[in-house]
Order: structure tokens, then C-alpha cells, then sequence
């Protein structure tokens, strides 16, 4: 079963406008997230992440959201930019299942376009 | 610095054939991983090692074996590759195991027929 789901496949903006990305999650256990950003033929790369004792973090043109109750989070950029335009990961961490070690929990991926 | 490196980029396997990906890491991290990428899934972890001569199974470790040959260098091997083995494969590497902040290379896509 899907752990952490990212229910939109793709995205498209307007350069300039708002792009908010949103994943969710089932386990209670996880206590950090994070985002990645992944442009085609490149690795993954850190983009942004929170602890569940926050509920906001900002980083730039970057915020993330989490609703704890929700089990929902959401990535923000503010302005878009045409550069923005890449696969973002989400990814859950946590004592899920009963491991220590940093094991990340991935969602499916949300492609996003911005438009010049 | 590089960063993570893998090798090869590209390579078509015959169902049965073995082979052996290549990653090696240069920020001196004591973790390395390695990941799966398919599509509408996300990556999914099939090895790892803590710390040099150390290895442990992830969530999809069938198939595959691994070596942590030193510090620097993890690599992931297919004894007899399967159809079901196509996909994007990365490695990662992290300062220590609980680190969540991983590094990725820019992976290797294996296509097995």
C-alpha cells in the first residue's frame, strides 16, 4: 500500500503565478518530510523539509506546509519560474514499521510544467 | 567534487543476464543506498549500507545483491536479470544512516528484454 501519495501527476503555471503541490500520507509515525526536485536525466536533488514539530518552512520562492491532522502536506513557489519545471518528489521519514535509520518513504511524483 | 557518480548511464540486458552497477561518492558519507524508479511509483529502496562492511535489505531486495567495496564505493548487482528489473536505478549517499537529507546520482536506466 501507497504510504505517501501524490494524487496529481502533473501541473501546469503560468510563470509568475503560484504552484502549490500537495501529498499526503497515511502512517502517523512519520515526523519528517521533505521534497525533491528531479529534472530529466538528473538524480533527485534536496529541495526543502520539515519536522512535524512545525508546521511551516520557508526556503526562498520555497514554503512547505503540514497539516498534521490532515496528514497532509503541500510545497508552495512563489513566484513560478520556467526553471521550476521538473518532477517533485515528496518523501516521509519516521519510526515507521519500527526502523531507526533514515529510511525515506516516497510518493509517486507530480510533474510541473511553468509556462513562460 | 562530483558528488555521486554512477556508471553505466544506460544498458539492455537479455532475460538471464548478469550485471553489476557502479556507484561511487566523494563527500566522504559513511551511508550509501540504492533506489528504484518506476513509473506512476516512487523510489523504492533496495539496499543500503550504514557504514562501510555493512549491508542490509530495503523494501525490495529480491534479485539483487550488493557490495560496499570501501568508503567510497556500493555497487548493486543482477545475477539473472528479470523483465520485471527494468527501471531507473539510483544511488544515494548520506553523512550518517539517520541522516534524511540523501544525495542522488543521476542514475542508470536498465532495460531488460
Amino acid at each position: 500500500d501507497q504510504q505517501v501519495k501524490q494524487n496529481s501527476p502533473s501541473l501546469s503555471v503560468q510563470e509568475g503565478r503560484i504552484s502549490i503541490l500537495n501529498c499526503d500520507y497515511t502512517n502517523s509515525m512519520f515526523d519528517y518530510f521533505l521534497w525533491y526536485k528531479k529534472y530529466p536525466a538528473e538524480g533527485p536533488t534536496f529541495l526543502i523539509s520539515i519536522s512535524s514539530i512545525k508546521d511551516k518552512n520557508e526556503d526562498g520562492r520555497f514554503t512547505v506546509f503540514l497539516n498534521k491532522s490532515a496528514k497532509h502536506l503541500s510545497l508552495h513557489i512563489v513566484p513560478s519560474q520556467p526553471g521550476d519545471s521538473a518532477v517533485y518528489f515528496c518523501a516521509a521519514s519516521g519510526n515507521a514499521g519500527g526502523t531507526s535509520y533514515g529510511k525515506l518513504t516516497f510518493g509517486q511524483g507530480t510533474i510541473l510544467t511553468v509556462h513562460p | 567534487n562530483a558528488g555521486v557518480t554512477q556508471t553505466p548511464k544506460f544498458q539492455v540486458l537479455k532475460t538471464g543476464q548478469s550485471m553489476t552497477l557502479q556507484c561511487a561518492q566523494d563527500m566522504n558519507h559513511n551511508s550509501m543506498y540504492w533506489y528504484r524508479q518506476d513509473p506512476g511509483m516512487g523510489l523504492r529502496l533496495i539496499y543500503y549500507s550504514a557504514s562501510e562492511g555493512t549491508t542490509d535489505k530495503g523494501e525490495v531486495p529480491n534479485g539483487y545483491n550488493v557490495s560496499r567495496l570501501n568508503k567510497r564505493e556500493f555497487s548493486l548487482r543482477l545475477e539473472s536479470a528479470a523483465p520485471s528489473q527494468t527501471s531507473v536505478y539510483f544511488c544515494a549517499s548520506s553523512e550518517e544512516v539517520r541522516s534524511k537529507t540523501k544525495f542522488f546520482g543521476p542514475g542508470t536506466r536498465l532495460t531488460v528484454l
